[in-house]
């Protein structure tokens, strides 16, 4: 079945210093791949998403590539903010019509002044 | 626009008893999923209606956990004798249609906690 992977559970920076939150997949069908952030006690709220090989999609700073060669969307911002602290989720839909969202295990970002 | 409204947003049960938790939808969105949040599995994909038709079941514990939609303004995920292993945070999300690219705006979710 599908798999999203989150290499890193913690991840703790100083604001301004840049950061990538690791995710890779696999999938046997075309991939949508998404990130989903969610703040302490809210919702996951949609930050990104891709279907496009080799291309870079961006929203709120945050950036990601999808590359199909190497199943990976890594999500990147040159500047992190106190108010990026939060858990980052990677997920993937396969390219049917169910829609349904496969979840990697989340990455915590606390930003520190 | 509301959003997703989940209700209650806190549920405490005992062991062995019943909770239904409640979830309404973006009016206009037809897709309607539900999930489910613990701090050891993470977040789970549990069931998924269409246009009120349950369309994939295949995260539902086949025991003591159902879900409906009834109408196109609520879906239910019912939750037979409680064990404290059902303890999480479950998340309902809707979309304008069922499918990958759509994005899917989830509720504020409904904790519940069973003793």
């Amino acid at each position: 079945g599908d798999s999203v992977t989150q290499t890193e559970g913690l991840v703790t920076l100083t604001k301004g210093l840049p950061v990538m939150l690791n995710c890779t997949y696999q999938t046997t069908y075309s991939p949508f791949l998404f990130w989903y952030v969610q703040h302490l006690n809210e919702a996951p709220k949609l930050l990104l998403k891709s279907s496009t090989d080799n291309k870079r999609t961006e929203h709120q700073g945050f950036y990601a590539t999808l590359h199909k060669s190497s199943s990976s969307f890594h999500l990147q911002k040159s500047s992190v903010q106190l108010s990026d602290s939060a858990l980052y989720f990677c997920a993937l839909s396969e390219g049917t019509n169910t829609g349904k969202l496969t979840f990697g295990d989340g990455t915590v970002l606390t930003v520190k002044p | 626009n509301a959003g997703v409204i989940q209700t209650p947003r806190h549920k405490v049960t005992g062991k062995g008893q019943e909770a239904t938790l409640w979830c309404e939808p973006i009016s206009g969105h037809s897709a309607v999923f539900w999930y489910r949040q613990t701090i050891v599995q993470g977040l789970e994909f549990l069931t998924y209606f269409r246009n009120q038709a349950p369309i994939d079941d295949s995260g539902m514990p086949k025991e003591r956990f159902s879900a409906q939609m009834p109408n196109q303004s609520h879906s239910t995920l019912k939750i037979q004798s409680t064990q404290p292993q059902d303890s999480a945070v479950y998340l309902c999300a809707s979309s304008l249609v069922g499918g990958s690219s759509y994005e899917q705006y989830f509720g504020p979710g409904t904790r519940l906690t069973v003793l």
